[in-house]
């Protein structure tokens, strides 16, 4: 059973527009959300995070929005830029639990020029 | 600058030919992570050592298994590589203290069987 889905594989996106990944969880116990980004043949790198005391976090072109009741979490880029193009991943974990993260499937960007 | 790095970056091993891949860290975490990655599905945790004790997941094979001998180092070995065991491998190190902290990853090995 998934706990983290990002229900899109894929976003295609125009350089300069707004790109929002969305990410749905079911374990109500997740107190820290995580988003990364991965290139091809690179590990996944840390982006940014929120925890479940806030609703928003941002940092630079990045936010990063979570609605608790609707146990979902949101990440806004603007403006992108091709460079943005990756697969993001999600990622939750529970305060204390030896930050084990749990992982959704990830959503390629593609921003184009 | 401090980071994780995991050697080789490509691994590639006979159908049955024990192999062992490395992860170093100079960021002095005290918590290490060996992931398994399939195309682009995510990561699946296999194991993590705490400081010196070891925690594995309960459906991680036993063919993998992993060492630590310091704070730096960790190994992930496997005994007897499988076709299906082809994959990308994640090293991460995190410092657990007193609150959430992220898990920074190396840049991995990719591993094939002939």
């Amino acid at each position: 059973d998934q706990q983290v889905k990002q229900n899109s594989p894929s976003l295609s996106v125009q350089e300069g527009r707004i790109s929002i990944l969305n990410c749905d969880y079911t374990n109500s116990m997740f107190d820290y959300f995580l988003w990364y980004k991965k290139y091809p043949a690179e590990g996944p790198t840390f982006l940014i995070s929120i925890s479940s005391i806030k609703d928003k976090n941002e940092d630079g072109r990045f936010t990063v929005f979570l609605n608790k009741s609707a146990k979902h979490l949101s990440l806004h880029i603007v403006p992108s830029q091709p460079g943005d193009s990756a697969v993001y991943f999600c990622a939750a974990m529970t305060y204390n639990a030896g930050n084990m993260l749990t992982f959704g499937g990830g959503t390629r960007l593609m921003v184009k020029p | 600058d401090a980071m994780v790095i995991q050697n080789p970056r490509y691994q590639v091993t006979q159908f049955g030919k024990p192999v062992t891949l490395s992860c170093s860290q100079t960021l002095n975490h005290n918590v290490m992570y060996w992931y398994q990655q399939k195309s682009s599905q995510a990561p699946k945790l296999l194991f993590h050592y705490y400081d010196k004790d070891f925690n594995n997941e309960a459906d991680t094979p036993d063919n993998f298994q992993s060492r630590r001998p310091n704070t730096s180092f960790c190994f992930l070995d496997i005994r007897s590589p499988g076709l299906g065991d082809a994959a990308m491998y994640l090293c991460a190190t995190s410092r657990v203290s007193g609150g959430n902290q992220p898990q920074h990853f190396g840049d991995g090995t990719r591993l094939s069987i002939l």
